[in-house]
């Protein structure tokens, strides 16, 4: 069975800071990934997908993810966060061949950026 | 961007009682979903949906549960006879094929069953 973590429940960090949001995954074979925003009273949104090639994946609104297999982990980062990158973040992954093709998702990661 | 739309926002409903979730997926999508979410816990696979029939659906997709596209553009979660714990955010999605691509989500409907 397939399953992501997400190990922090909230992440705070200052405006202009780095950020880092954590996600490691378990499933058969090679993973898909993907990483969702939740901004209030909206549904999740796509932010950035790994499928194959480059282990550093580039998305929306200047996020990025690295995949790092020996560690089965997924973390979304960005440079320098902005207050309106406060939201809902949800890790999800999937099988790439066989078994079923719907993501799991994680319990999702409040991500709290102070200006 | 095109959206999901979902009604109602909020749905407040006696244990027992039935209720029916409506989704407005994409237009051009062929494949639809049901995930909920229960307050503090992982956002959870329902149902998936494509040719007019169910495709996969998990363990918590029982028979109180029921999904329908009555005509060809809504696509509807009923549950039959609601209890305490199906309060929970629902939310609808909806994609074009299955291979690695992307889910595009409603805003939810929050159920609460008193």
């Amino acid at each position: 069975a397939q399953s992501v973590a997400q190990p922090e429940d909230q992440v705070n960090v200052a405006e202009g800071n780095p950020l880092t949001v954590k996600c490691t995954y378990s499933v058969s074979g090679n993973p898909y990934l993907f990483w969702y925003v939740q901004y209030p009273n909206r549904g999740l949104q796509f932010l950035l997908k790994y499928i194959t090639g480059d282990n550093l994946v580039k998305g929306s609104y200047g996020f990025e993810a690295e995949f790092n297999k020996s560690q089965t982990s997924f973390h979304l980062k960005k440079p320098s966060a902005l207050v309106s990158d406060s939201a809902l973040y949800f890790c999800a992954v999937r099988g790439a061949s066989g078994g079923s093709y719907i993501p799991t998702f994680g319990r999702g990661t409040s991500l709290i950026v102070h200006p | 961007e095109p959206e999901v739309t979902q009604t109602p926002s909020h749905q407040v409903t006696q244990m027992g009682q039935e209720v029916i979730l409506r989704c407005v997926p994409i237009s051009n999508h062929l494949y639809f979903y049901w995930y909920r979410q229960i307050l503090g816990q992982k956002v959870e696979f329902l149902v998936s949906f494509y040719n007019n029939e169910i495709s996969e659906k998990s363990e918590i997709f029982d028979d109180q549960f029921s999904v329908e596209r009555p005509d060809g553009s809504n696509f509807t979660l009923k549950i039959r006879s609601t209890k305490l714990e199906d309060s929970a955010m629902y939310f609808c999605a909806s994609t074009r094929g299955v291979n690695n691509e992307k889910l595009f989500f409603g805003s939810g409907t929050q159920l609460s069953v008193l």
